[in-house]
């Protein structure tokens, strides 16, 4: 049963400190996504990958975060230095993504993240 | 730009009845697809169904089904024989652009009554 895993799952950490999400899409995907869902924005697009590249990061804040694909099997999403605010559940998505095609998105089980 | 509109934050059904979710969007695409995810609260993503544009014919899943009007745009959810398990957020969600990122409605909080 294929399935797009996350970790950690939960994640407490202080103020400054550099966080790590880590996230293995389906193999046979070639997009991933992260998403960042809050109560007060709901779920937020911040970057995804089209086979490992980088496409568009624009809903991340570029001088805390950052988005990398290192092989097919990994994306990690890094926060350095997190702050309160970046408290808030991180999900990865992976797809198959073809012109004309379904193109569902499949969800990670998230990772909570509390900044102190 | 494209957006996900659902009006209703918070909705309560009684086990066993049919409530019916609204949503609407906005795109100039002509051929697209209309997802429903569902959220319980484990957090964990589930696609409840989807539609295809240019498919007159509803979708349905088991108890889901939907009434898509494309010239409205509107994609409501319908549960039928609603379930205790069926208390989750639900979002509706529309791929836009070359790379089908997810645009997603606000969501709705769906409480079934024992």
């Amino acid at each position: 049963d294929a399935r797009v895993t996350q970790t950690p799952r939960h994640k407490v950490t202080e103020m400054g400190q550099e966080v790590t999400m880590r996230c293995q899409p389906i193999l046979g995907h070639n997009t991933v996504f992260w998403y960042r869902q809050t109560m007060m924005q709901g779920l937020e697009l911040l970057a995804y990958f089209r086979n490992r590249a980088p496409l568009d990061d624009s809903g991340m804040p570029k001088d805390r975060f950052s988005a990398e694909m290192p092989d097919a099997t990994l994306a990690t999403l890094k926060i350095q230095p997190s702050e309160p605010r970046d408290s808030a559940v991180y999900f990865c998505a992976s797809g198959l993504v073809v012109t004309g095609g379904v193109n569902e998105q499949f969800f990670g089980p998230g990772t909570r993240l509390t900044v102190l | 730009a494209q957006t996900v509109t659902q009006s209703q934050p918070e909705m309560s059904v009684q086990e066993a009845e049919t409530v019916t979710l609204s949503c609407t969007y906005d795109t100039s695409e002509n051929n697209y697809y209309l997802f429903w995810y569902k959220q319980p609260p484990s957090r964990q993503m589930i696609l409840v169904i989807r539609q295809e544009a240019y498919k007159q014919q509803n979708a349905t899943e088991n108890r889901f089904s939907v009434n898509f009007q494309k010239a409205a745009k509107s994609f409501s959810l319908k549960i039928s024989d609603s379930q205790l398990g069926d208390t989750a957020m639900y979002f509706c969600a529309f791929p836009t652009g070359a790379n089908s990122k997810l645009t997603f409605g606000k969501g709705i909080t769906l409480s079934v009554r024992p």
